[in-house]
């Protein structure tokens, strides 16, 4: 399996930009996660899904940020406009659910992302 | 406000040394607590632990839970170059669908030949 796939790995922009994140789960896993790394605020959790609908959105920071899994095998999150304090290191993440979404989660390489 | 505080934050050993690195926390309705190895890339899953007293272990990585006393360790025996990296501590807590998953900042370990 080539396990969770991220593109783009980088992506610098400038501040005002519209910026697509994507995200290819392992293939029939039923949770994907996004997540934001920081130095400042370490790693966050921004939202997950099962089985294509989101569950919690909670932890998304404003309504810049939107997701979505339009089908099993992709995910976005979209960052709209974008600003310089979004700069960080984005993860995909994705589990097999087994009695706890976050046993065995498997992370994809991350996306990083400076916006100037 | 969910809470998860890990120490050290950083530590320098020698390789075969034993390391123990502390997880504590403060979550509504907790549910299970999670270890990660992060190198310079992206998180690996270590353990899940959910109940009090029961021992995780893998190879020379253990890691134990007392919901009590409200904590978490992650030991390595036998360090080796290869064990450095970050190691991250995360709680969930809440309650059905609404539960949420809060990291600790992390304990940069070192291991030295």
């Amino acid at each position: 399996d080539a396990g969770v796939i991220q593109s783009p790995r980088h992506e610098v922009t400038e501040m005002g930009q519209e910026v697509t994140l994507r995200c290819k789960p392992i293939s029939g896993h039923d949770y994907l996660f996004w997540y934001r790394q920081t130095m400042m605020r370490g790693l966050e959790l921004l939202i997950y899904f099962n089985n294509n609908v989101p569950i919690d959105d909670s932890g998304m920071p404003e309504d810049r940020f939107s997701a979505k899994m339009p089908n099993a095998s992709f995910s976005t999150l979209k960052i709209q406009p974008s600003e310089p304090r979004d700069s960080a290191v984005y993860f995909c993440a994705s589990s097999l659910r087994g009695g706890n979404r976050y046993n065995e989660q498997f992370f994809g390489p991350g996306t990083r992302l400076t916006v100037l | 406000e969910d809470k998860v505080v890990q120490s050290p934050l950083s530590l320098v050993v020698h390789e075969g040394d034993t390391v123990t690195l502390n997880c504590s926390y403060e979550v509504t309705n907790f549910r299970s607590l999670l270890w990660y190895k992060q190198e310079k890339k992206a998180p690996t899953f270590l353990f899940m632990l959910t109940s009090s007293g029961i021992e995780k272990k893998s190879g020379r990585l253990s890691s134990i839970l007392d919901k009590k006393e409200l904590f978490s360790i992650l030991n390595i025996t036998a360090t080796q170059t290869g064990d450095s990296a970050v190691y991250l501590c995360a709680v969930e807590g809440g309650t059905g669908a609404n539960s949420k998953l809060t990291f600790g900042k992390g304990i940069t370990l070192s291991v030295r030949p």
